[in-house]
Order: C-alpha cells, then sequence, then structure tokens
C-alpha cells in the first residue's frame, strides 16, 4: 500500500527556516517525481516544486525559488523540503504529492496528510 | 503561467441531483486536467486524470470532459459522502497551477 507519511506541525517564528519531511513506503521511492504544494484556507493550492529522488533534480515555481529547497534521501525514502525565512504569509498547510503518468503529463495519484506550519511571533 | 478559473466557487444540491464543475484555462492545456476531492481535514484525493479518465475505485457517478480551455466534473446521483471541496489542476505546463475550489453542499 502506498503512503506518504509527513511530518508534524510547526510553530515557528518569522525569519528562521523550517524542514519538514515526507516519508515514502509500499512503493519504489526513486520510481516516481515528488511534488510539494502549498494550501492556504480560501485560496487555491500552489504548485510549489518537484523533486526526481534518483538524480536530485528539481523544478521549482518560480514564485518559490529562493525560498524554498528541495531534497531526498534515498536510503530512508524521504523527501524533504526546507523552507527560508519565513514571514507570516508562509502559514499554510503543506502537502508532498507523488506524480505519476506519462507522455510528460504527471498528475498526483497519492498525497501526503499535509503538515501545517504556522509563522507567529 | 496558466490561470485556472473555477465555477462555481460554492454549490448546493440535493441528494440524486447531477451538479456540474467548470474550470477555464488560460490556454489550450491538451487535457493535462486532473480533479481533485478534498474533505475537511483530509487531503485531496485523485478523482479524474487527463480530463475524462477515472482514477481506481473512484465511483463511476464521477466523469470527466473538455478539451481545450474548458474543462467540467459531472458527479451524477449525487450522495452525502460527495460533499466536499473540489478543485481542478492543469498539468501540461510549469508551473501547475490549480483552480480555486468548489465547496459541494447538500441543500
Amino acid at each position: 500500500e502506498v503512503q506518504l507519511h509527513q511530518s508534524g506541525a510547526e510553530l515557528v517564528k518569522p525569519g528562521v527556516s523550517v524542514k519538514i519531511s515526507c516519508k515514502a513506503s509500499g512503493y519504489s521511492f526513486t520510481s516516481y517525481n515528488m511534488h510539494w504544494v502549498k494550501q492556504r484556507p480560501g485560496q487555491a493550492v500552489e504548485w510549489i516544486g518537484v523533486i526526481n529522488p534518483e538524480s536530485g533534480g528539481t523544478d521549482y515555481n518560480g514564485k518559490f525559488r529562493g525560498k524554498v529547497t528541495l531534497t531526498v534521501d534515498k536510503s530512508s525514502s524521504t523527501a524533504f523540503m526546507q523552507l527560508g525565512s519565513l514571514t507570516p504569509e508562509d502559514t499554510a498547510v503543506y502537502y508532498c504529492a507523488r506524480d505519476v503518468g506519462s507522455s510528460g503529463y504527471w498528475y498526483f495519484d497519492f498525497w501526503g496528510p499535509g503538515t501545517m506550519v504556522t509563522v507567529s511571533s | 503561467d496558466i490561470q485556472m478559473t473555477q465555477s462555481p466557487a460554492s454549490l448546493s444540491a440535493s441528494l440524486g441531483e447531477t451538479v456540474t464543475i467548470e474550470c477555464r484555462a488560460s490556454e489550450d492545456i491538451y487535457n493535462g486536467l486532473a480533479w481533485y476531492q478534498q474533505k475537511p481535514g483530509k487531503s485531496p484525493q485523485l478523482l479524474i486524470y487527463n480530463a475524462n479518465s477515472l482514477h481506481t475505485g473512484v465511483p463511476s457517478r464521477f466523469s470527466g470532459s473538455g478539451s481545450g480551455t474548458q474543462y467540467s466534473l459531472k458527479i451524477n446521483s449525487l450522495q452525502s459522502e460527495d460533499v466536499a471541496s473540489y478543485f481542478c489542476q492543469q498539468y501540461y505546463d510549469y508551473p501547475y497551477t490549480f483552480g480555486a475550489g468548489t465547496k459541494l453542499e447538500l441543500k
């Protein structure tokens, strides 16, 4: 059974960084790209970026470039997202999501449960 | 970036009714569109991919259609468990973008 387990909620102060994790199980971790998305109440979901777990190659939404760093640890089948220089606007639920598809069309068939990040002084 | 305009923002319908939710892309996305269902406090679940393909395990009362810039999700014979939010996503081009969502409630 495919599962994506995300780290717990974070309460952090403005200006610091946070690193959240997404541990995959039930499938070959390096065979599927991992995406990260941001969801704030009342706003459209935003795509942050994607990482290829096999190569470590990444693509970022320009809006988040410089704010986010995506990495993986193949030995533990875990993807990480580091968010830096946090502001209250970074308060959101962050999801990891596995992609699947073909011919350049990749959609999300499994999502993690989400990690709530709250930025407050 | 490709803009996804979803409508309506909210919808109230009766059990057994048929409902339709629409998404319009700011440019042709060549059927690179998915629909997701999200219940409160839960992560999104894939319903439809490639505009009209039903994801494994999704009830057949859900269907997707459309092409070019116009796409729709139809739910036939609304059930109580369909009360949720629904949103579309284009994956034709980076950055992937999402519709703002439709909150479906029972009348």
